[in-house]
């Protein structure tokens, strides 16, 4: 059964807190994406990686780091230097760019 | 600056009602042009996708248009029902093969019975 998973459905984070997400695609794609949505906001990109070792800033990127060490995964960390991590986050694939994006479920993250 | 507008915000529609959700882009040069469905709290679905030379898609009752000259799309539902409830995205790819598409914000639809 191909698809891109995401885990934990739900995270809280502790102030001063690190916390990563995960995000597993067995789509064999070499993209991955990673957003941030906030209500009556768009999708905003935080980092993408179009090959494995390799990944770029988003246009919010500050606070956050992710990793991609294997073409199947593409984990975020949210680190403490994350004001406001409070949001729904979406882990997203694609063959190549231009290309349809295949949506995991998401992540809320919420802060104690 | 490569923009995505979408209208109406917000619909609230009856049940077996036709409606229509409009998106206008700047982006440029274009490649092709995305609708999603996204349910509360789960992730976007892609419904169609439509490049310069389509003008009309059809995914069941959802028929998206597309005129490239005026940049404009349109996502029509007909015999709306309560599970079409969700929000609907327009997504602006870059020509060239571009990692980076343009979301517009969204209209979240509410089918009441």
């Amino acid at each position: 059964d191909g698809g891109i998973t995401q885990s934990p459905k739900y995270l809280f984070r502790k102030e001063g807190q690190n916390v990563t997400l995960s995000c597993e695609q067995n789509l064999n794609h070499d993209a991955m994406y990673w957003y941030r949505q906030d209500p009556g906001q768009g999708l905003r990109l935080i980092y993408y990686s179009q090959i494995v070792n390799d990944f770029q800033k988003g246009d919010i990127a500050e606070g956050y780091s992710v990793s991609r060490e294997k073409k199947e995964s593409f984990p975020l960390t949210v680190t403490s230097a994350q004001k406001n991590p409070t949001a729904f986050y979406l882990c997203a694939s694609s063959g190549q760019g231009g290309e349809t994006q295949y949506f995991g479920p998401g992540t809320r993250l919420l802060v104690l | 600056k490569n923009q995505v507008e979408q209208s109406p915000q917000s619909l609230i529609i009856l049940e077996g009602k036709n409606c229509t959700l409009q998106c206008n882009y700047t982006v440029s040069p274009f490649s092709n042009l995305r609708w999603y469905k996204q349910d509360t709290g789960r992730g976007p679905v892609s419904l169609t996708i439509m490049t310069f030379s389509e003008n009309t898609k059809s995914n069941g009752r959802y028929t998206a248009t597309l005129d490239a000259d005026t940049k404009q799309s349109s996502l029509h539902i007909t015999a709306s029902q309560l599970s079409d409830s969700a929000s609907y995205i327009c997504v602006v790819s870059l020509s060239g093969g571009s990692y980076i598409p343009t979301f517009g914000r969204g209209t979240s639809l509410i089918v009441h019975p």
